[in-house]
């Protein structure tokens, strides 16, 4: 079992709702992630947090909307997504080291939300 | 922009074949993370390298880390129908905590 839990961990929507992803970690890792990833491929970097705050946006569309109330959850709110945005979302987390050694944390992984948007 | 190339794309055995995955770059890394993800699952870490020519053994996965730190190999032993899966490689470059993922390395071991 993952030590990252998301919910929920299938999600169907209209174009026009809104709805949130959830992601929760209890490792104490104060950096967290989101993750787009489509059949067959590698994950692509979202947006990151680091100590709570926004560190990374990988110039993601406004449709989407990072948040994180505190250190063990991070959201990821939707509004108005169109169909291509259907992949698999994974949530992440991670020590946040010092200096180099901060490159050398590695990244745990939830097992995703399958979002399909029709 | 670092990339990571990986090689092959797609790799179908027999059980008890041995395989090697590659992950190559022509950029630098502070270290470099391999992964295996199952189908409806998210990547599960299999092992950080970090110093160049390191080589890690997990069971019967021998992973290397190349001297000049851009590229890194992962090798099975002996494959079983359970190392089916998708391999990533992902590498951590020294300005943070930002992965870069390669192609990632379809493997199917039939029994």
């Amino acid at each position: 079992d993952t030590e990252v839990t998301q919910t929920p961990k299938h999600l169907v929507m209209g174009m026009t709702n809104k709805k949130s992803l959830k992601c929760e970690q209890h490792m104490g890792h104060r950096a967290m992630y989101w993750y787009k990833q489509k059949a067959k491929k590698p994950p692509e970097l979202m947006f990151v947090y680091s100590y709570e705050k926004l560190s990374i946006n990988e110039s993601v569309p406004s449709r989407f909307s990072p948040e994180c109330p505190n250190s063990s959850l991070l959201n990821l709110h939707l509004h108005a997504l169109q169909p291509e945005d259907s992949a698999l979302y994974l949530c992440a987390s991670s020590q946040e080291g010092q200096g180099a050694g901060r490159s050398n944390q590695p990244q745990h992984f939830g097992d995703g939300t399958r979002l399909s948007i029709l | 922009t670092q990339l990571l190339e990986q090689s092959p794309q797609f790799l179908s055995i027999q059980e008890g074949e041995n395989l090697t995955v590659y992950c190559n770059s022509s950029s630098v890394f502070s270290s470099l993370q391999w992964y295996r993800q199952e189908p409806g699952e998210g990547p599960v870490l299999l092992v950080t390298v970090v110093t160049g020519g390191e080589v890690k053994k997990l069971k019967r996965l021998t992973f290397q880390f190349g001297d000049a730190r851009k590229d890194s190999s992962l090798h099975i032993t002996a494959a079983q129908p359970g190392d089916t899966g998708l391999y990533l490689c992902a590498g951590a470059g020294a300005a943070g905590n930002k992965l870069t993922f390669g192609g990632g390395t379809r493997v199917l071991v039939k029994p």
